[in-house]
């Protein structure tokens, strides 16, 4: 079965530096990546997904991911962190076939002054 | 504007009864999915629906019942089987083709005093 780790439960950034959080998976076949934010309260809004093709996608937000097969990682990265981009972000993978998708543990970004 | 609609945002019951959480969408989406939420355990999927009258459970379906006889609508009932219902309960919605994101609603806090 699939799973999806998120190593880090909380990562404190300094505003203006630069952001990755990590995300690992394992599935057997080619695998379909997802990163979703969550603000306290509210439901997941999706910033980028991965099926195929290039293997550094952009998103919404400034975000970036880059899929590494040989490393089993879907890492996500900004350049240069805002004090509004403080939420939960969320690594999913998806299933074969229909649409299930497997959610990491999530981290929590706290953004300092 | 489109989208998925969650209600009410939040509900507190007595133990011992059930409660039903309403989910609407009017994004013409044949999928739509039920999650729980818990601190530190990310997103646990509790039934999900491909077409109507239809549906198949999740991970952890126990104590919970759900119905879906429009495709715009589905309903989650926690039932009083459910031993630690209090949780943020998140519905979702997507095309039911492969490769398709999910999109959420904001989310209903169920408290169980």
């Amino acid at each position: 079965a699939q799973s999806v780790t998120q190593p880090d439960i909380h990562i404190t950034v300094s505003e203006g530096a630069s952001l990755e959080l990590r995300c690992n998976y394992s599935y057997g076949a080619t695998p379909y990546l997802f990163w979703y934010v969550q603000s306290p309260g509210q439901g997941l809004q999706l910033l980028l997904k991965y099926f195929s093709g290039d293997t550094l996608v952009q998103g919404i937000k400034g975000f970036e991911a880059e899929f590494k097969r040989s490393q089993s990682s879907f890492n996500l990265r900004k350049p240069s962190v805002h004090w509004s981009d403080a939420a939960e972000y969320f690594c999913a993978v998806g299933n074969t076939g229909f649409q299930k998708l497997v959610f990491g543990t999530g981290t929590r970004l706290l953004v300092s002054p | 504007d489109g989208g998925i609609t969650q209600s009410p945002k939040y509900l507190f019951r007595k133990e011992g009864q059930n409660v039903t959480l309403s989910c609407e969408q009017n994004l013409n989406h044949d999928a739509m999915y039920w999650y729980r939420q818990d601190p530190g355990q990310g997103l646990r999927l509790i039934y999900y629906s491909q077409i109507v009258n239809d549906f198949q459970k999740g991970d952890i379906a126990e104590g919970y019942s759900v119905s879906r006889e429009k495709k715009e609508s589905f309903p989650l009932t926690v039932t009083s089987a459910q031993k630690n219902p209090t949780a943020f309960y998140l519905c979702a919605s997507s095309w039911a083709s492969q490769y398709n994101e999910q999109f959420f609603g904001p989310g209903t806090r169920l408290t169980v005093l």
